[in-house]
């Protein structure tokens, strides 16, 4: 079964316009990461966030950590066409990391 | 040159055929894995390898099986490819040391494999 649930499944923004993404989960985590997928092409790790933590930012990127509602979200501000991909969340439980199903976020110039 | 490198990157066989998926890393990780992607279903763990002497199997092992050679490589087969083997597969690897143990994986470009 999939750690991680994503939502939406879908997401189609104008330039400029933030994106958020959420991600729900079954189990406890160690942590929850964050990847992008361009079409095709192996997956790249944008952010973690352990566990004890509740906000994290890096550049345009802000993920936050609800570990009572067992759910994360991925906020890019300012999104730009190049931001077009597919995210996934990933929680680390023990020494394994399972995926969510993703969301594919399409900015349209 | 690539960190995780994946051969071959595209494979079409048929069905019953042995095929092997092939990875090499110059990150020098320890620890080393197989994903499986297929439409809408995120990426599920085959099998992982924490050193040449460790091998685990993952959520779908079934009709597959896995080989470390070295540090730097893991090879995934698929002994009697069927045609729902067909997926896109991803090598990744991992440093287990430093403060996060389980941190971030690094990912190969994937191996598309298609069985007729």
């Amino acid at each position: 079964s999939q750690q991680g649930e994503e939502d939406p499944q879908a997401l189609s923004i104008q330039e400029g316009e933030n994106a958020t993404m959420n991600c729900s989960y079954k189990t406890s985590i160690n942590n929850l990461q964050w990847y992008r997928q361009n079409s095709g092409r192996g997956l790249v790790h944008l952010i973690l966030i352990r566990s004890n933590e509740r906000e994290k930012h890096s550049g345009r990127l802000r993920v936050t950590l609800d570990t009572s509602k067992k759910s994360s979200s991925l906020l890019i501000t300012a999104s730009r066409a190049a931001d077009t991909a597919s995210y996934f969340c990933a929680g680390t439980s023990g020494s394994r990391l399972t995926f969510g199903e993703g969301t594919q976020l399409t900015v349209n110039p | 040159d690539a960190d995780v490198t994946q051969t071959p990157r595209n494979r079409i066989t048929k069905t019953g055929k042995r095929i092997m998926l092939e990875c090499s890393q110059t990150k020098g990780h320890d620890r080393m894995y197989w994903y499986r992607q297929d439409p809408g279903l995120g990426l599920r763990l085959i099998y992982y390898s924490f050193d040449v002497k460790d091998i685990n199997k993952g959520e779908i092992s079934d009709g597959y099986s896995v080989s470390r050679q070295a540090q730097a490589k893991f090879s995934l087969s698929l002994e009697s490819a069927i045609p729902n083997q067909t997926a896109l597969y991803f090598c990744a690897t991992s440093d287990p040391r430093g403060v996060v143990r389980t941190g971030e994986l690094f990912f190969g470009e994937g191996s598309r494999l298609t069985v007729l």
